[in-house]
């Protein structure tokens, strides 16, 4: 079946620091890939998303790119801020199922 | 538009009390979803509803039940609360027919205590 994995977390870093939270993922034919965000005390929002190969999604100054060959969608961000503190969940959509896959979620702290 | 609401945002119940977390969603999606999520163990499926009129098993559905009222609606009953229920509950609907690529939508949770 469909499989996503993140990196452990939490991860901490101080504002203004390089952020890569490493996605990879198993599935059938072609997903969609997406990456949510959790603020405190919210529900996930969807933060970028890509549908096909070398896509590139991007939002807030985060970027993933659908990686096939290694099946990744690693998020990126250069420089991040205390506000981007929040859970960051990485998932996948196949096209024949009802049922999106979600990774466990990664903390990212973001220090002043 | 609201996107996707729940109610109540908050609930402590006594262990054996029933209750009912309502979900609905202005967005015409077709598909709604039920979510648990607990520390360490990121969101598991209770239950999800792909259409109006169908309903299917997720992965954690034992001690709940769920009602696909009409399009806009997808409740979800604890019949005899207990404590393993402690949690928070999270609404999620999506549009099956636009394409591919389609994200879910949550709504802002209801975080239940079960005493």
């Amino acid at each position: 079946g469909d499989s996503v994995t993140q990196m452990e977390g939490p991860v901490t870093l101080s504002e203004e620091a390089f952020l890569t939270i490493n996605c990879t993922y198993t599935a059938t034919g072609y997903p969609s890939l997406f990456w949510y965000v959790q603020y405190p005390g919210e529900g996930l929002q969807l933060l970028l998303k890509a549908t096909k190969a070398d896509d590139k999604g991007s939002n807030k100054g985060f970027e993933a790119t659908y990686r096939k060959e290694t099946t990744s969608f690693h998020l990126e961000k250069g420089s991040v801020q205390v506000s981007d503190s929040a859970v960051y969940f990485c998932a996948l959509s196949s096209g024949g199922s009802y049922i999106p896959t979600f990774g466990r979620g990664t903390s990212l702290i973001v220090h002043p | 538009n609201a996107g996707v609401t729940q109610t109540p945002k908050f609930q402590v119940l006594k262990t054996g009390q029933s209750m009912t977390l309502q979900c609905a969603q202005d967005m015409n999606h077709n598909s709604m979803y039920w979510y648990r999520q607990d520390p360490g163990m990121g969101l598991r499926l209770i239950y999800y509803s792909a259409s109006e009129g169908t309903t299917d098993k997720g992965e954690v559905p034992n001690g709940y039940n769920v009602s696909r009222l009409n399009k806009r609606e997808f409740s979800l009953r604890l019949e005899s609360a207990a404590p393993s229920q402690t949690s928070v509950y999270f609404c999620a609907s999506r549009d099956r027919t636009s394409g591919r690529g389609n994200e879910q939508f949550f709504g802002p949770g209801t975080r239940l205590t079960v005493l």
